[in-house]
């Protein structure tokens, strides 16, 4: 079975903190991916990734950095988390028929 | 500019009741269209996609959908709701060129089913 591995589900942290979101899919494929969902504004992009060491700033990139040193894992860093980076943060890979497969989100609250 | 419109922020069906939940979108040229679900506090999970063919396409879990090009729309439907259908769903549509292109996703449909 396909699979889309968010390392924490829930995470509170306090204004200023540097924050690392982890994703690791296990299916080999090239592009990831990372969404921030919000009430009422559906699933907006961050940054994808369509290769190693490889990005792409994507709707709303500012105050997120991301990382892709292995194939398979692609990170999300907020530098200086701040209030209204509280969210629902949901990280995708896209299969080479096109769909995405998500993994279970990380849901942060920033204090 | 590419774009998706649910237009329908929530519905409410009864249980047994048909529903139809509706995706407009905006682009180029003809898109992969998705639909996905999204189960309080878990992440989307795919029902279907268009790519290319015939026009009415079959899912997981009984959904349905029919790409109308004329209309630029590509509805869900299901002919009986169960309880367990209450969630949000969200349209999305993608690039036929995929390398380095991400879905662009709808603001999203929460259905409630009442019994």
């Amino acid at each position: 079975d396909v699979k889309v591995t968010q390392s924490s589900r829930y995470l509170v942290k306090r204004t200023g903190e540097k924050v690392f979101l982890e994703c690791v899919q296990d299916m080999d494929h090239e592009n990831m991916f990372w969404y921030r969902q919000d009430p009422g504004l559906g699933l907006r992009l961050i940054y994808f990734s369509y290769d190693v060491k490889m990005k792409e700033k994507g709707d709303i990139p500012e105050g997120y950095s991301v990382s892709r040193e292995k194939k398979e894992r692609f990170s999300l860093i907020l530098e200086s988390a701040s209030t209204n980076q509280t969210s629902m943060y949901l990280c995708a890979s896209r299969a080479y028929t096109g769909e995405l497969f998500f993994g279970e989100g990380s849901r942060l609250t920033v204090l | 500019a590419q774009s998706v419109t649910q237009p329908d922020i929530h519905i409410t069906v009864s249980e047994g009741a048909s529903l139809e939940l509706r995706c407009n979108y905006s682009y180029g040229a003809t898109p992969y269209l998705f639909w996905y679900v999204q189960s309080p506090g878990q992440g989307l999970q795919l029902l279907l996609k268009y790519f290319s063919g015939d026009t009415l396409v079959q899912g997981i879990k009984g959904f349905e959908a029919e790409f109308k090009r004329s209309q630029s729309s590509f509805n869900l439907r299901k002919p009986s709701v169960h309880w367990s259908d209450a969630a949000e769903y969200f349209c999305a549509v993608g690039s036929p060129n995929q390398a380095g292109t991400a879905l662009i996703f709808g603001k999203g449909t929460t259905l409630s089913v009442s019994s």
